[in-house]
């Protein structure tokens, strides 16, 4: 079955950006709709965005200007960057797939990485 | 944006029934995802589009979606339910996700 793996460094500084991978094991990256959801400390969920195979992405207006995701269906990775970080974006960042971009439940989810933001 | 309302927190005694609500403006016209996290732990699907169960789900798990609430209905409470529980929904392309109730087993 579908596994999802983050990886990316723990730690990032104020202002700089934070960039993030989530590598797909176990089925194919060119279906599906691969999402970003992070967690601050002791908070809930925060949906970021989802990327298809092709390319076509759509972010959460609340993080908009900031985000960027891509994808490389070579090396069956997508991935996550947010630039001009604050401590505000230190969280568990999780990968997730969903079936459809629009409908579908997150069905697999990857294990979680932390970042923190701090100098 | 579209907000997802969750009670705070919900006890349950052992082997008895806990609800989860969720409130949205006309939720009922939306499918509603269930999710558990434990502490540390990600987050898993326990019920999708309303009212089904992913394979591995206890079928004392259940969930039902009308008007402006969505719920989740545990029977027969364990120990192992104790969890935070999240709903979520699609919205205008985007996917928000209730503000999350703590299940406490007695």
């Amino acid at each position: 079955q579908v596994q999802l793996q983050e990886s990316g460094p723990g730690l990032v500084k104020p202002s700089e950006t934070l960039s993030l991978s989530c590598t797909v094991s176990g089925g194919s990256i060119s279906s599906d709709y691969w999402s970003w959801i992070r967690q601050p400390p002791g908070k809930g969920l925060e949906w970021i965005g989802y990327i298809y195979y092709s390319g076509s992405t759509r972010y959460n207006p609340s993080l908009k200007s900031r985000v960027t995701m891509s994808v490389d269906t070579s090396k069956k990775q997508f991935s996550l960057k947010v630039t001009s970080v604050t401590a505000a974006d230190t969280a568990v960042y999780f990968c997730a797939r969903s079936l459809s971009g629009t409908d579908d439940a997150f069905d697999v989810w990857g294990q979680g990485t932390v970042v923190t933001v701090s100098s | 944006s579209y907000e997802l309302t969750q009670s705070l927190s919900v006890s349950v005694a052992l082997g008895q029934t806990a609800r989860i609500t969720c409130g949205g403006n006309n939720i009922g016209n939306k499918n509603v995802h269930w999710y558990q996290q434990k502490p540390g732990q990600a987050p898993v699907l326990v019920i999708y589009r309303d009212d089904n169960r992913p394979s591995g789900i206890p079928e004392r798990f259940s969930g039902s979606n009308s008007g402006n609430t969505a719920t989740l209905t545990i029977s027969r409470a364990q120990a192992g339910d104790e969890a935070d529980y999240y709903c979520q929904v699609w919205d205008s392309s985007t996917a928000p996700f209730g503000t999350g109730t703590r299940v406490t087993v007695l």
